[in-house]
């Protein structure tokens, strides 16, 4: 069946970048997403990006695809304390979304 | 707007205990799932329904029912409660509607809840 993987921790330093990384199987993905977690609380989207585009960027954010092989990234640039949370993965083939386990990012000051 | 809220958000229960939680969206969604979060494992959703009136198993559906009052509250019971269900629960809601709708499905989710059963 379909699986996300994702790498379980993430440590940076304040002001550097951060790179998180996911990999799929599903090769009939349409839309690859983003979320955030913050302690307590539920999944927030923080971008998603169309699988016919390379690359997507919001402000601190780039999200990079390489649908060859099947390889999803997130740049969080000059990345900041308050960026400490999970980060999933998530891929939607047809109907369903498919969650990966997620990347702790700690934030070192 | 509330967005998407549960009740309640913890709870402590012995094993064979039953309870029932709630969730209720104020977007006008179509679709409204139940996840479950367990560390390592991500997020493995336990049903779903892609429409008022109808309700589909997901990944990890057994010791669970669900059911779909109206379009703005889904909830999820656990007839007997196990140890194996201790977890956090997260409810989400989604505008997309029905079986191979396509579309990008951004889910809104709940605080959550989290259970333990002892």
């Amino acid at each position: 069946g379909e699986d996300v993987e994702q790498s379980p921790f993430l440590s940076v330093r304040e002001g550097d970048s951060s790179v998180i990384n996911c990999t799929y199987t599903d090769s009939s993905s349409t839309y690859l997403y983003w979320y955030k977690q913050e302690p307590g609380a539920g999944l927030q989207l923080l971008t998603y990006i169309f699988s016919n585009m390379d690359m997507k960027q919001d402000q601190r954010l780039t999200v990079l695809l390489n649908k060859k092989d099947k390889h999803l990234s997130l740049r969080i640039a000059d990345t900041q304390t308050g960026d400490s949370a999970i980060y999933f993965c998530a891929e939607t083939g047809g109907f369903k979304t498919i969650f990966g386990a997620g990347t702790r990012l700690f934030v070192k000051a | 707007n509330a967005g998407v809220t549960q009740t309640p958000k913890f709870q402590v229960l012995k094993t064979g205990q039953s309870m029932t939680l709630q969730c209720a969206q104020d977007m006008n969604h179509n679709s409204m799932y139940w996840y479950r979060q367990d560390p390592g494992m991500g997020l493995r959703l336990i049903y779903y329904s892609a429409s008022e009136g109808t309700t589909d198993k997901g990944e990890v559906p057994n010791g669970y029912n669900v059911s779909r009052l109206n379009k703005r509250e889904f909830s999820l019971r656990l007839e007997s409660a196990a140890p194996s269900q201790t977890s956090v629960y997260f409810c989400a809601s989604s505008p997309l509607a029905g079986q191979g709708a396509r579309g990008v499905e951004t889910q809104y989710f709940g605080p959550g809840t989290r259970l333990l059963v002892l």
